[in-house]
């Protein structure tokens, strides 16, 4: 299996802020890479795939990055409707595996 | 719009079948591909496997032995069932629609997801 792991696992951010996530696989996955955000109680949301691709209505305050290995997401100017947790997922090989989540909070 | 929504019958005792059932809506379930995706309570996301319309599968190999996932096109649902589970299975259960692409494959939209207890 590949794994994914995601750093740093807790945010803490100003409504304005830059902020980055990083997601790592452990083996090559190309650009087959996609984020999701979930919010309390609510199922995830698929927010960007094959690396940088932004699905439709989704802000473009939100941007990805990267290949092969080493991947982030970028919430430009972080609003309050963006606290959340954020997943990455290799899309590249079965079984699909998700990184453990980054929890993006209020300062 | 395609919108998905997964039911079952609660609360699960330790050793036995979770069942659940997506009921696909706003779409065909033959247009695509359909998945199971859970989350216990606090933790990350596990995918646990897809079906094809035609009843094609591929489950997570660390659930292989105790997952069925079957189709009925004639409902427009997909289910799941899970034997001899524990207490470990306790989560949020998503079904899902598995979207290829270019790029891979990735999961939109999903269901709003079923907490399932595994208690005696």
């Amino acid at each position: 299996d590949i794994q994914m792991t995601q750093s740093p696992s807790f945010v803490s951010a100003f409504v304005g802020d830059r902020v980055t996530i990083t997601c790592r696989a452990n083996q090559g996955i190309s650009r087959w890479l996609a984020w999701y955000q979930q919010k309390p109680g609510k199922a995830p949301k698929l927010l960007i795939y094959g690396t940088s691709n932004l699905q439709s209505g989704v802000p473009s305050r939100f941007s990805g990055s990267g290949s092969g290995t080493d991947f982030t997401l970028t919430i430009s100017s972080l609003q309050p409707e963006d606290f959340a947790t954020y997943y990455c997922q290799q899309a590249n090989n079965f079984p699909l595996t998700f990184g453990g989540g980054t929890k993006v909070e209020i300062k | 719009q395609v919108l998905l929504q997964e039911s079952g019958p609660g609360p699960v005792k330790p050793s036995e079948t979770l069942s659940l059932t997506c009921t696909v809506s706003g779409g065909s379930i033959r247009a695509y591909f359909w998945s199971w995706i859970r989350q216990p309570p606090g933790k990350g996301l596990e995918w646990i496997g897809y079906i094809s319309y035609s009843g094609s599968t591929n489950y997570n190999p660390s659930l292989k032995s105790r997952v069925t996932i079957s189709v009925d096109t004639s409902k427009n649902q997909f289910s799941l069932n899970l034997n001899s589970v524990t207490a470990a299975d306790t989560a949020i259960y998503y079904c899902a629609n598995r979207v290829d692409g270019d790029y891979g494959h990735w999961f939109d939209p999903w269901g709003q997801g079923t907490l399932v207890t595994v208690s005696s």
